[in-house]
């Protein structure tokens, strides 16, 4: 059964470096997104992506994070200067046009 | 404002007991309902969803949920625990159109199954 997979699974970086959260969406899939889940608290979403473009950001989603689809196949979250904060679960989704929306297995993100 | 609540944060039950897991969502539209399980270490994997139809759903290892309108509520319910089911378990709530549509998420549900 196809999955989204990410990588790394887990990340740890110092505040004001630059991270690449990396996902790989199901291959016939054509919405992307991503979530983060801060320790403790609720799922939250992110960005959705479609056609080569965003559809939808949260106030989360500011300057300092930038999403690309850059070949095709790979569907990336990069963070510019990371926060204390921003440590989270980092979750990507995708769907096709149905409702359903298949999450991959995150990758936690520890900023020091 | 559309949001979803879990009031349990975590519940204990044994092997073989009954489950339900409470989801209350508020949104302003009828809403497709969701039911998400986490094990440790591996991502969201869906359980059931709710669209249309008929209020009880089945999905995949035994469970069902119930969507009663009156109540806003989107109910999970197992009638026998396994010990495999000690997860983490979240209720979604997505907008009914075929966009780019956000997720709601609720706080989740820790399940700990004792033998």
């Amino acid at each position: 059964e196809p999955e989204v997979t990410q990588t790394p699974s887990h990340q740890v970086t110092q505040m004001g470096q630059e991270v690449i959260l990396r996902c790989v969406p199901i291959s016939n899939h054509l919405y992307f997104y991503w979530y983060r889940q801060i320790l403790g608290q609720k799922v939250e979403f992110l960005v959705s992506f479609y056609n080569n473009e965003i559809s939808e950001k949260s106030e989360i989603f500011d300057d300092q994070f930038s999403v690309e689809r850059p070949d095709g196949s790979n569907f990336t979250l990069k963070i510019r200067s990371t926060k204390l904060e921003d440590s989270a679960m980092y979750f990507c989704a995708s769907k096709w046009s149905q409702e359903t929306q298949y999450f991959g297995p995150g990758t936690r993100l520890l900023v020091l | 404002a559309q949001s979803v609540t879990q009031p349990d944060i975590h519940i204990t039950v044994s092997e073989g007991a009954s489950l339900e897991l409470r989801c209350n969502y508020s949104y302003g539209a009828t809403p497709y309902l969701f039911w998400y399980v986490q094990s440790p270490g591996q991502g969201l994997q869906l359980l059931l969803k709710y669209f249309s139809g008929d209020t009880l759903v089945q999905g995949i290892k035994g469970f069902e949920a119930e969507f009663k309108r009156s109540q806003s509520s989107f109910n999970l319910r197992k009638p026998s625990v396994h010990w495999s089911d000690a997860a983490e378990y979240f209720c979604a709530v997505g907008a009914r159109r075929d966009t780019g549509n956000q997720f709601y998420f609720g706080t989740g549900t820790s399940l700990t199954v004792i033998p």
